[in-house]
């Protein structure tokens, strides 16, 4: 089975800051590789699949890179509406989803 | 309005039943795969299972194979889940999502908003 860790597990920021989260596999799931920005109470909503394609209506300050085993979800400029929690999530098998990484404001 | 809506979910005693389903609209249902995933309270996102748009292919999680079946109606756009010998650790938000093509494991662009499975005696 395909193992996602995301980190770090919880990120302190403030509005305007450049902040970044990193999903490693444990085997290479070459760019199979999705991510995910979840608030509370609500269902997940998709932001970047195979690794660096912006799904469409995200924001472009939202970007993602990486191949193999080791990922980057970049959020260039943080804004109050980004503060909430994001998985990885890799497709090439297991549809296995990283433990989240909550965005908290600093 | 493209959307998922999920029902079915409640309370149930361990080693009971239940079954969900999920309502589609806005989109042609049986183009694509569909998926349940589901969240723990306070936990992360699972998997549970996927199922193809002709229901010719069907995966299930570990964790849940062998007590839950996928099913599927083209007709009605909706997309079911029965849960057979429910346990406590299947407590969660069970979400309905659909996947961007007709099968293949994938991500997910669209959910429901959940319906919640509680499991205790």
């Amino acid at each position: 089975d395909i193992q996602m860790t995301q980190s770090p597990s919880t990120l302190s920021a403030s509005v305007g800051d450049r902040v970044s989260i990193t999903c490693r596999a444990s085997q290479s799931i070459s760019g199979w590789l999705a991510w995910y920005q979840q608030k509370p109470e609500k269902a997940p909503k998709l932001l970047i699949y195979k690794a660096s394609s912006l799904e469409s209506g995200v924001p472009s300050r939202f970007s993602g890179s990486g191949f193999g085993t080791e990922f980057t979800l970049t959020i260039s400029s943080l804004q109050p509406d980004d503060f909430a929690t994001y998985y990885c999530q890799e497709y090439a098998s297991d549809r296995t989803f990283g433990q989240g990484t909550k965005v908290e404001i600093k | 309005e493209v959307q998922l809506v999920e029902s079915g979910g409640g309370l149930v005693q361990p080693g009971r039943s239940l079954r969900l389903s999920c309502a589609a609209s806005g989109f042609t249902f049986d183009d694509y795969a569909m998926n349940w995933v589901r969240q723990a309270p306070g936990k992360g996102l699972e998997w549970v299972s996927g199922i193809s748009w002709n229901s010719g292919g069907i995966h299930y999680a570990d964790s849940v194979e062998g007590r839950f079946t996928i099913s599927r109606d083209n007709a009605k756009n909706s997309l079911y889940l029965q849960m057979n010998n429910l346990s406590i650790e299947d407590t969660a938000l069970y979400y309905c999502a659909k996947g961007p093509a007709n099968w293949g494991p994938h991500f997910f662009d669209l959910w429901g908003q959940g319906t919640l499975v509680t499991v205790s005696s």
